[in-house]
This record gives C-alpha cells, structure tokens and sequence, in this order.
C-alpha cells in the first residue's frame, strides 16, 4: 500500500511549550488527510481534517499544515498540556483509490509538566 | 448509540480456535471499516462495508479472515483456525456520507493467541 511516515517516532515536550508532528507521505493522489490522537488503550480520535485544496487549516489549539509539493503534513499543537500525550497518527485518502485511509507508524507525544 | 461499540473488549484464544469480534457502529452511519493495528504500529486496513455491501476485502490478510454486515449495521469480523501473528488489535471505524469523511473509531478489541 502507500506508504505514510512519521519523521520523528518520539517527541518530548514541556508543559505550554508548541508541539509539531511531522508525517511525509507518498501518494501524490492523496487528497484529504486526517490526524488521529490515540490514547492508550482506546481507538484512534479525530482531530483535525485537511482537503488538498487547502494548505492550511486551524482548530482548537491545533492547526494542519499541507504541502503538497514535498508531500508533507504537520500537526501542531500549542500550549501543549499533559492531556496531550499521546500516539499521533497522520491518515491519508485517495477519492480515485476508494475509501480507505492509510494510516503512518506514529509519532509518540509526551508532556513535561 | 454515541460511539461505536466493539465486544468483546479483551479475547484470549487458544491457536487453532476460531473467533468472532462484534462491532456496532454509530446509528444510520453507511460506512463501516475494519482495522488491524499491530502492537507499536499504525492501523492496517482490513475491509470495507457499504451498507450490507462489502465492497473492499483487499486488506484481510488470509481466507481465514472473513467479515459481514448483513442487515448493513452490525458487523461481526471471523477469525477461523487462529494463529500467533493473529494476535493485535482490531479496531472499528464508521462513517455517515458517501465519500471522504472522518472515520469514527471504536476502543477496538485486543485479541491474544496463545
């Protein structure tokens, strides 16, 4: 299947600090991408969602970067709290493949308090 | 329901055993998937149900893998004559439109072959 990468398997971070996730894919057909938080012992939560016709889209505390050119996406978080730790995950869908989502290996996310 | 609800929670079976994990989905929700998230990795689809209509099975590692959804809600993965590397996370995922849209994901169920 397409690959989906994390470029950094852990990452540790103070409380209040910002918090980036990379995640590098290789489909260039890709067209709508998901960032999943995953607590342990539980199922993958959605977070944030981003359209290759955008580049750019904010949440709460969260914003997605997309850069379709080099095949990037981050995820960043701001004034990280302890809540945030977890397992991020990037999913990537191709409308013209079906409806699956492939998923990467996982960036590990631990807060400093 | 609020979520999705997979059971049994925990499964422990014995190599050779056959198993079946139950999922039930988000109430009118069309789309339904399955998981295999292996210990340390990212989530590796299995199949996927339209309504009653498994459309894409591409991902079930064996003919021991079998899935259904027979009145297009409740789905029940079958394990037959499971084996060690069996042993992972099965997770399930629905959706409500047609189309590029979210997955809601279920607690998934932690099946151990012994």
């Amino acid at each position: 299947g397409e690959s989906v990468g994390l470029h950094l398997p852990t990452l540790s971070v103070q409380e209040g600090d910002n918090s980036i996730i990379n995640c590098a894919y290789s489909n260039s057909a890709s067209d709508y991408f998901i960032w999943y938080k995953q607590e342990s012992g539980k199922g993958p939560q959605f977070i944030i969602d981003i359209r290759s016709n955008m580049d750019k889209r904010q949440g709460q505390r969260v914003t997605v970067l997309l850069n379709k050119t080099v095949k990037h996406l981050s995820l960043q978080i701001a004034a990280t709290q302890p809540g945030d730790s977890a397992v991020y995950f990037c999913a990537e869908n191709a409308w013209e493949t079906g409806n699956q989502f492939y998923f990467g290996t996982g960036t590990s996310l631990t807060v400093i308090p | 329901g609020a979520g999705v609800s997979q059971s049994p929670r925990y499964k422990v079976a014995k190599r050779g055993q056959d198993v079946a994990l139950r999922c039930d989905p988000i109430s009118g929700h069309v789309s339904l998937f399955w998981y295999q998230q292996a210990l340390g990795q990212g989530p590796e689809f299995l199949t996927y149900f339209q309504n009653e209509a498994q459309l894409d099975k591409s991902g079930l590692p064996s003919d021991r893998f079998f899935a259904e959804r027979p009145e297009g809600s409740v789905s029940t993965l079958k394990i037959q004559r499971t084996q060690q590397e069996d042993s992972a996370v099965y997770l399930c995922a629905s959706s409500f439109p047609l189309g590029q849209s979210p997955l809601h994901f279920g607690n998934g169920t932690r099946l151990t072959v012994t």
